[in-house]
């Protein structure tokens, strides 16, 4: 069974970057053509989409944040990551990582990990 | 960049009320449209894929239809346990986009 684990800080301060690594488990992040991706949910707002990684490391980001955005995967340790730099109390949200076969919704959801801007 | 556009942002209904939430895509996706359910400190449940396939396990209740820019999700009698926000998403490419998100409460 496929599992996915988000960690990281659980508060960063405003201006630094904020950075997150997803632990796939239960299958190897390298062996198919699948889109890992984050999603964001803040406070009292919808999901946003935040940008995906391809198992080869071809990057796609949401226009609204891609100036801010880096994404990234690592297939010796069967992660992949996320760093948004400058960021704002505005970044204040759950974060969750997720895969997508292509051309099929998202299949796999992390739990979600709350991440918090304040100095 | 393709904008999902959802609505209403908010809804009350009784119980056994039918309802029904909208997804508009500012270009054509085919059908690379899915709803989703996302109750509070859950993580998002998937309820209809392809825009009109109900997900294995979800209640008949649910179901969705649309093509190309318009789409939607019908409830067809509303129950006190589908209390919760309701997004759509594109998948038509890697590059993913949800809706606003509808919240459904009971009036």
């Amino acid at each position: 069974q496929l599992q996915l684990q988000e960690s990281g800080p659980g508060m960063v301060k405003p201006s630094e970057t904020l950075s997150l690594t997803c632990t796939v488990s239960g299958a190897s992040i390298s062996r198919n053509s699948y889109y890992w991706g984050w999603i964001r949910l803040p406070p009292g707002k919808g999901l946003e989409w935040i940008g995906s990684v391809d198992y080869s490391g071809r990057t796609f980001y949401s226009p609204s944040l891609k100036s801010r955005v880096t994404t990234s995967v690592d297939t010796s340790k069967n992660q992949f990551s996320l760093r948004l730099n400058s960021v704002t109390a505005a970044d204040t949200a759950v974060y969750y990582c997720a895969r997508s076969p292509p051309g099929t919704p998202i299949d796999y959801w992390g739990q979600g990990t709350l991440v918090t801007v304040s100095s | 960049d393709i904008q999902m556009t959802q609505s209403p942002s908010s809804l009350s209904a009784s119980v056994g009320d039918r309802v029904t939430i909208t997804c508009r895509a500012s270009q054509g996706i085919s059908n690379y449209l899915a709803w989703y359910q996302q109750k509070p400190g859950k993580v998002p449940n998937l309820l209809i894929y392809a825009a009109s396939t109900l997900q294995s396990g979800v209640p008949s209740r649910f179901s969705g239809s649309g093509s190309g820019t318009d789409f939607t999700l019908t409830i067809s009698s509303l129950q006190p346990e589908d209390v919760a926000t309701y997004y759509c998403q594109k998948y038509n490419s890697a590059f993913w986009a949800f809706g606003q998100g509808t919240k459904v409460e009971i009036k």
